[in-house]
């Protein structure tokens, strides 16, 4: 089956830094990538939808501003979480697909903002 | 508009058999997920079915009937490890994202 990999898996940092989150597909070109967000308990939430190459689409409610996404090439997607705060803390959760529409998921990213 | 439903909690005993029910309504399709995510992990995939019937790999196997929007994730044989949420998800059409139902979380005990 398909890979997708994403680093850091887990990262601790300061309120008002910013974090990195790479996603790569290691075994697939991935035209796109979606980047999730779940809290302990509750359902994914699809935060947006990255192309190679074009701006990413975002989900109502969630800025694009503060979550940037840079989809640079077939298999890498980055997501950064700017001047985190403490309510940025959640399990950041990418997936990606190619040519067919089975989505898979990245590891994910447990972000802790102290 | 997008609604997915499923059982938020079903519980099983291991060795038994348990089926977890997913309806759908959705304004494209182009086919259905099942996803396993255990606690603390992100999702893994599962099953991916288009045309309708049972689709059966080991003990798990998917039914999917698109003319009444239904499909369901079958589990045979259980076992402990097999607990965890089990996430329906629907395809609309291209690359467009999945939509997700909230998921069943299962619970096998002895």
């Amino acid at each position: 089956g398909a890979v997708v990999s994403q680093h850091p898996s887990r990262v601790i940092c300061k309120s008002g830094t910013s974090v990195k989150i790479e996603c790569r597909s290691l075994d697939f070109q991935a035209t796109t990538m979606f980047w999730y967000r779940q809290f302990p308990k509750k359902s994914l939430m699809l935060m947006a939808t990255s192309n190679e190459g074009s701006k990413a689409t975002y989900e109502q409610g969630v800025e694009k501003d503060k979550f940037l996404i840079n989809h640079a090439s077939l298999t890498l997607s980055t997501l950064t979480v700017t001047s985190a705060h403490p309510e940025d803390s959640s399990f950041y959760i990418c997936s990606a697909s190619g040519e067919t529409d089975t989505q898979y998921f990245g590891p994910g990213t447990r972000l802790t903002v102290l | 508009g997008q609604n997915i439903d499923q059982p938020t909690e079903m519980t099983a005993t291991e060795g038994a058999i348990v089926q977890i029910n997913c309806t759908y309504q959705t304004s494209g399709f182009n086919g259905l997920f099942w996803y396993q995510q255990h606690a603390g992990e992100a999702p893994t995939f599962l099953s991916y079915n288009v045309l309708d019937g049972l689709e059966e790999k080991g003990r798990f196997s998917s039914f999917l009937s698109r003319s009444k929007g239904y499909s369901y994730l079958l589990l045979k044989e259980l076992q402990m490890k097999d607990s965890a949420s089990y996430l329906c998800a629907v395809s609309g059409s291209g690359n467009t994202p999945l939509v997700f139902g909230k998921g069943t979380r299962l619970s096998v005990i002895a």
